[in-house]
């Protein structure tokens, strides 16, 4: 079974709407990080959540942390097609020193 | 370098043989990763390594893999009797401390076995 849950796995919009990702766990983070991954690249950070409740934005993304740190979503306003890409949470939990991530949620913005 | 470099990029070798991938990670980094990353899939932890201690070999998914790393350099990853299922992208990351900071991945080494 998945440490980390992903929802949507698969999503596909057009430009202009928006969407949310979700990221689920049974289990508690320290940490909790969204990376984005393109095609034949390695995933790069987006952001960082360390507390309950956290929101975080970045320009059009908005990221949240859940209270009780299970759990973290992805909130993309006006979705632009270099929004594109492979979205994925990564957490990091206490007594574990590598990084669990999820499945991850495939996106796709069509112009 | 300025990033994790990774090599080869891409490997197709025929079952049964052994790959040796490698990593180089960016400079001064004591935290080196390494994941499996299956087509259309999340990441997989393979195994850590920090400083001079003893790596976490915990996500090793069989014997047939290894993975050595000296001081804070160059680490190889080593699968031997390869199996069709290990065809995936073996993506390497480096950190400049331990998980909760930002870790740099390189750009991943694709096997292909047929």
């Amino acid at each position: 079974t998945q440490l980390l849950e992903q929802s949507p796995q698969f999503l596909s919009i057009q430009e202009g709407e928006n969407l949310t990702v979700y990221c689920n766990s049974s289990s508690v983070f320290s940490s909790l990080q969204w990376y984005r991954q393109e095609p034949g690249e390695g995933p790069v950070l987006l952001v960082t959540v360390v507390t309950g409740g956290e929101v975080k934005k970045l320009k059009r993304l908005t990221f949240q942390f859940g209270d009780a740190r299970k759990d973290s979503s992805l909130h993309i306003t006006a979705a632009q097609p270099g929004d594109t890409g492979l979205y994925l949470c990564a957490g990091s939990r206490t007594g574990r020193r590598a990084l669990t991530f999820g499945s991850g949620t495939r996106l796709q913005v069509q112009p | 370098g300025a990033g994790v470099s990774q090599s080869p990029s891409n490997k197709v070798t025929e079952k049964g043989k052994d790959v040796e991938l490698r990593c180089d990670p960016i400079s001064g980094h004591t935290a080196l990763y390494w994941y499996r990353q299956r087509l259309g899939q999340g990441l997989e932890f393979l195994i850590y390594f920090q400083g001079n201690s003893a790596p976490d070999k915990s996500g090793l998914p069989s014997d047939r893999f290894s993975a050595e790393r000296t001081g804070e350099s160059v680490s190889t990853l080593t699968i031997q009797r390869t199996q069709q299922e290990d065809s995936a992208v073996y993506l390497c990351a480096s950190s400049p401390r331990v998980a909760g900071n930002t870790i740099y991945f390189g750009e991943g080494s694709w096997l292909t076995v047929v």
